[in-house]
């Protein structure tokens, strides 16, 4: 069974700093991977999807995200935190055969003035 | 369009009561999951329709959860004789089902669950 981990429970930045959200998961084929930004009271919103191809894959909101296969990890960045940033996110796996996501625990994000 | 809508926002229920939960989904979309969300458990998926069947109800915690969808639309899910461990937020998404491809699953805002 696939599983994600999400090491930071929570992360605190500086707005306009940059960052780095990671996430490491466990499956034994190529995984469909996912971002999600969850704010307050509100439902989960995709930031992004890897399928396949370029293992750099932009999403909205000025997000990006690498697939790196050999350290199984599908980290979050972004060049420079926005206030509006400020939301929790989490990290999401898909298998071939299985149309359940499977999610990490989430990472809280708190920008600082 | 309109996005995937959930009611009621809110429910406060009494231990051992039994609620309902309902789902409306993006139009079109065949495919619609409910998921958990808990303090302590994280975001868990409970089951997958495809259509009005469930193909994957391995998330359902007990057999206290039971979900149905009509005419390949409105879901609900139900919970007899709530515990205080139900409370969550109980989430809802659908999405397109085209062959074998992986398409992105859009979430309603959510139930929130409280059992007194």
């Amino acid at each position: 069974a696939q599983s994600v981990t999400q090491p930071d429970i929570h992360i605190t930045v500086s707005e306009g700093a940059s960052l780095e959200l990671r996430c490491n998961y466990s499956y034994g084929a190529t995984p469909y991977l996912f971002w999600y930004v969850q704010s307050p009271g509100q439902g989960l919103q995709l930031l992004l999807k890897y399928f396949s191809g370029d293992t750099l894959v932009q999403g909205i909101k000025g997000f990006e995200a690498e697939f790196k296969r050999s350290q199984s990890s599908f980290n979050l960045r972004k060049p420079s935190v926005h206030w509006s940033d400020a939301a929790e996110y989490f990290c999401a796996v898909g298998a071939k055969g299985r149309r359940a996501l499977t999610f990490g625990s989430g990472t809280r994000l708190q920008v600082q003035p | 369009g309109a996005g995937v809508s959930q009611s009621p926002s809110n429910k406060v229920t009494e231990k051992g009561k039994d609620v309902e939960l309902r789902c409306d989904p993006i139009s079109g979309h065949t495919a619609l999951y409910w998921y958990r969300q808990s303090l302590g458990q994280g975001l868990e998926f409970l089951i997958y329709f495809q259509g009005n069947s469930a193909p994957d109800k391995s998330g359902l915690p007990s057999d206290r959860f039971s979900a149905e969808r009509t005419g390949g639309s409105v879901s609900t899910l139900t919970i007899q004789r709530t515990q205080q461990e139900d409370s969550a937020v109980y989430l809802c998404a659908s999405s397109l089902v085209m062959g074998m491809t992986y398409n992105e699953q859009f979430f309603g805002p959510g139930t929130r669950l409280t059992v007194l």
